[in-house]
């Protein structure tokens, strides 16, 4: 069974340009969650989506947005980009329906300059 | 919102000894305590977890416990190897808010052969 893949693995994105990043969550699962990590930060909560429906949202601006196709992949923009997005940003993928096992991908490695 | 600390931030143990890593949250009504590792270049993975309505885990080397009166879950580590040297973080999922996990700040796990 394959994992769940993020596209791109690497990223360089200039100060005011915008940035879209895609998950393909496992085969099944209906909910893919976003999080960002930084070495200051840690971990922390994006948004959540199931089946097409934003069902969780983290404490982020409105410039980080997301949307989930019906096939379940994910995507997450990130606009006017600001030198502190820089940051590894994980998709988790995991069935929806209550507390079940959330799986992560490798990530996506942002870099702005 | 729901908060969870963990301790401590490093630990340094030697081959066959035993690892124990704490974490406290805050919001009684969270129901399920994923434990993830992270190794460099990849995304956390799930390695146990334990819900609201269960006091122990255990998985071969690796067990969890929880204490709901006092909020707080541990994860312990029984003869540790080396490939065991990972980050690992603690997580919480707030009550009826599946699919968002709130993570602690990660323990940096060193096991020296």
């Amino acid at each position: 069974k394959a994992g769940v893949t993020q596209t791109p693995r690497y990223l360089i994105k200039t100060r005011g340009q915008q940035v879209t990043l895609s998950c393909s969550p496992i085969s099944g699962h209906r909910s893919v969650s976003w999080y960002q990590q930084t070495p200051g930060q840690g971990l922390q909560f994006l948004f959540e989506y199931f089946s097409e429906t934003q069902r969780n949202k983290g404490n982020f601006p409105g410039r980080f947005s997301g949307r989930q196709f019906s096939n379940s992949r994910s995507e997450m923009n990130v606009s006017t980009l600001e030198l502190g997005d820089s940051a590894l940003y994980l998709c988790a993928s995991s069935l929806g329906l209550g507390n079940t096992e959330a799986f992560f991908g490798q990530g996506t490695r942002l870099t702005v300059v | 919102g729901e908060n969870v600390e963990q301790h401590p931030s490093t630990l340094s143990v030697q081959e066959g000894d035993s690892a124990v890593i704490k974490c406290t949250y805050s919001d009684s009504a969270s129901n399920y305590f994923p434990w993830y590792k992270q190794e460099l270049g990849k995304g956390p993975q799930l390695i146990i977890d334990i819900r609201s309505n269960v006091g122990e885990k255990k998985d071969q080397r690796i067990a969890v416990t929880l204490n709901k009166t006092a909020k707080h879950f541990s994860l312990h580590i029984t003869e540790t190897q080396p490939e065991d040297s990972a980050v690992y973080f603690c997580a919480a999922t707030p009550y009826n808010q599946g699919g968002k996990l709130i993570f602690g700040q990660g323990t940096e796990l060193s096991v020296k052969p």
